[in-house]
């Protein structure tokens, strides 16, 4: 089973809108942490945002938030006031129970419109 | 500063051939990942060390792929035979510190540019 579910392939999204990248995540553990990475075309991965699972708040940094449904283990990324630089593939991943295997989802391809 | 780098950025091997990805990490950092990304997909997790010791090698696919960090530093992920399943981005990562400890995160991993690897 996956671990980590992106089901959104790809999506568009008109500058300066918001747009919300689905994730869904399957765990058993209690100890969790969640992740988004921006991967622009030059490769590298890029650590945007993260929800522990203890965390009551969802996060925020800056124009990203993270809408946490721990009983839906959902953890949607939201970015907001989009940008054209915000153009790459975003991966939601999960570390479970603070141990070194971080799980990958497949990703979305973010394309920003002007 | 200087980030993670990985090299050679592009490498072209031929079907059973051995090659070997290297990647220095940050200064300092204790820990060291690598990936692999097939095309369209997201990083799968390959090994891990902490300084010199490989601490879990669960997701390295076959006997052909071996990793190493002798001195704590520079890491080298070799493959022998290369298949054409082989094919893929290697990516490397680094950590200040180790994964298990609760009270540092958000656990950052600071990620190289990849080595794009085609095997012909």
């Amino acid at each position: 089973a996956q671990k980590i579910t992106q089901t959104q392939p790809g999506m568009f999204v008109q500058e300066k809108e918001a747009v919300t990248l689905d994730c869904t995540y399957d765990t058993s553990d209690q100890s969790y942490g969640l992740f988004w990475y921006k991967q622009p075309s030059s490769g590298e991965m890029i650590f945007l945002i993260y929800q522990g699972s203890y965390d009551e708040q969802n996060a925020t940094e800056g124009r990203y938030s993270l809408n946490f449904q721990k009983a839906r283990k959902s953890a949607n990324l939201v970015i907001s006031a989009s940008q054209l630089g915000d153009s790459a593939m975003y991966f939601c991943a999960m570390r479970e129970n603070y141990g070194q295997n971080f799980v990958f989802g497949p990703g979305t391809r973010l394309s920003v419109l002007p | 500063g200087a980030g993670v780098s990985q090299s050679p950025r592009y490498k072209v091997a031929k079907r059973g051939q051995d090659v070997a990805l290297r990647c220095d990490p940050i200064s300092g950092h204790v820990s060291l990942f690598w990936y692999q990304q097939a095309l369209g997909q997201g990083p799968e997790f390959l090994t891990y060390f902490q300084n010199e010791a490989q601490l879990d090698k669960s997701g390295l696919p076959s006997d052909r792929f071996f990793a190493e960090r002798p001195e704590g530093s520079v890491s080298t992920l070799k493959i022998q035979r290369t298949q054409q399943e082989d094919s893929a981005v290697y990516l490397c990562a680094s950590s200040l510190n180790p994964p298990g400890l609760a009270g540092l995160d958000p656990y950052e991993q600071y990620f190289g540019p990849g080595t794009r690897l085609t095997v012909t």
